[in-house]
């Protein structure tokens, strides 16, 4: 069972290029999130989806877009990059809300590195 | 966002109990969690409690939960070195979709 599967593992940016980074899914979740990861800091959430064609942002938006074309796909985009965007990123994908403790399914990361 | 707290950092030795804390502000949460990091890898879920519970036992893991002060423990009864990870609390609040996670415990088990 695929899970979770995050593209690519490692990046390297440089200031002001774009990139995206892929999350697919194969357990048919509707809930899909974005996180972001920073020693200390524990896990912000970038934006999170409940469904296809619905986006909402997280705490920490700012400079990042999203998109959910179909249930599978939550791919997010940098589209100038800082080196405030230095993290490790996290998707995670959910069969039900919150409330119904449906737990998060994790990809493996993918570790950013914008110089 | 909510504010979830932890300590950062946890020694133990091999074999003894590691007891970790985490402090939530949303009493409406119905379930808390706690998710095991290990190096290089995704968060996978350890454990929850659900809110109308005192306490949950999993075999070497015991949940506390005082929902009076908001505060959340997990215990590791007999420490392995394989328990070596960052271990996240979470709330999920019932007023939206979203989960919130701690800082993280980086727990460190001495042979």
């Amino acid at each position: 069972n695929a899970g979770v599967t995050q593209t690519p593992k490692f990046r390297i940016l440089k200031i002001g290029q774009s990139m995206t980074l892929q999350c697919t899914q194969d357990m048919n979740h509707n809930y899909m999130y974005w996180y972001r990861q920073d020693p200390g800091m524990g896990l912000k959430l970038i934006y999170y989806s409940v469904g296809a064609g619905i986006t909402d942002k997280g705490e920490v938006p700012n400079g990042y877009n999203v998109s959910r074309s179909t249930t599978e796909d939550f791919p997010l985009r940098l589209e100038l990059a800082a080196p405030s965007q230095t993290s490790v990123y996290f998707c995670a994908s959910s069969g039900k809300s919150s409330a119904t403790n449906e737990k998060l399914f994790f990809g493996s990361g993918t570790q950013l590195s914008v110089l | 966002g909510e504010d979830v707290e932890q300590s950062l950092f946890l020694s133990v030795r091999e074999g003894d109990s590691s007891v970790i804390n985490c402090t939530y502000t949303d009493s409406s949460s119905t379930y808390l969690y706690w998710y095991k990091q290990e190096p290089g890898a995704g968060l996978q879920l350890l454990t929850y409690i659900f809110s109308n519970m005192d306490m949950k036992q999993d075999q070497r893991l015991t949940v506390l939960l005082n929902k009076k002060d908001k505060h959340l423990s997990l215990r590791i009864a007999d420490t392995q070195t394989g328990d070596s990870a960052i271990y996240f609390c979470a709330e999920s609040p019932n007023t939206g979709n979203q989960f919130y996670f701690g800082t993280g415990t980086s727990l460190t088990v001495i042979p």
